[in-house]
């Protein structure tokens, strides 16, 4: 059973720019949330997609958007970069939306901002 | 709306002493909550899940944590702290009122030899 994997591990972006970031779910998963965790701080939701919709959605602006595909593999991309983008997203894959399923967590993704 | 309290930033204990790693929760719904640990340069993992089942639920490594409805609490506790359960510990609800997760500020969890 492969688990979940995220490219790339690390990025180094200057402000304007813009970034894509890709996750493989675990074989079998339909579901992917992605995540960013601030240096110090837990995990904040930034959306969730199933079956290849937008399924829910925390507080961050339209400039943070998604894809997920028909192999349900997602895409976080981050448009108009800034400084307070510099975090580590995490991707995170289950079987099926409900809650009260288990998350299996990609590494993450350190992006740094300059 | 979902809210989560992990009432200490930081909690220090020496190894073989029991560990207490506390969390408040609120929701709109009926919650599910979670314990997930990460190590450093680790990816982050369950711990447990609690579920509207079993109160008392039983998780990986010894860790088992109580769901009080009363106090929204959900507590993690474990009987004898291995040098090994240092990391930093998240307290997790999620609802059925919405798909949205949220994670707890962390606690880091330090043990001492």
């Amino acid at each position: 059973e492969t688990g979940v994997t995220q490219s790339p591990t690390h990025l180094i972006k200057t402000r304007g720019q813009q970034v894509t970031l890709r996750c493989s779910s675990q074989s079998g998963h339909n579901t992917v949330s992605w995540y960013q965790q601030a240096l110090g701080q837990g995990p904040q939701f930034i959306f969730q997609y199933y079956r290849e919709e937008e399924n829910g959605r925390g507080n961050f602006p339209p400039r943070f958007s998604g894809l997920q595909f028909p192999n349900y593999s997602s895409e976080l991309n981050v448009n108009a970069l800034e400084l307070d983008d510099s975090a580590l997203y995490l991707c995170a894959s289950s079987f099926e939306r409900d809650s009260y399923n288990e998350q299996f967590f990609g590494p993450g993704t350190r992006l740094t901002v300059l | 709306a979902q809210s989560v309290t992990q009432l200490d930033s930081h909690v220090s204990v020496s190894e073989g002493t029991p560990v207490l790693l506390r969390c408040n929760y609120s929701s709109s719904y009926s919650p599910s909550l979670f314990w997930y640990v990460q190590h450093p340069n680790k990816g982050l993992q369950l711990l447990l899940k609690y579920t509207s089942a079993a109160t008392l639920v039983k998780g990986i490594n010894g860790f088992e944590a109580e769901f009080k409805k009363s106090e929204t609490s959900f507590h993690l506790t474990k009987p004898s702290a291995h040098m090994s359960d240092a990391a930093e510990y998240f307290c997790v609800v999620s609802d059925t009122g919405g798909f949205k997760t949220i994670f707890g500020a962390g606690t880091r969890l330090f043990v001492k030899a």
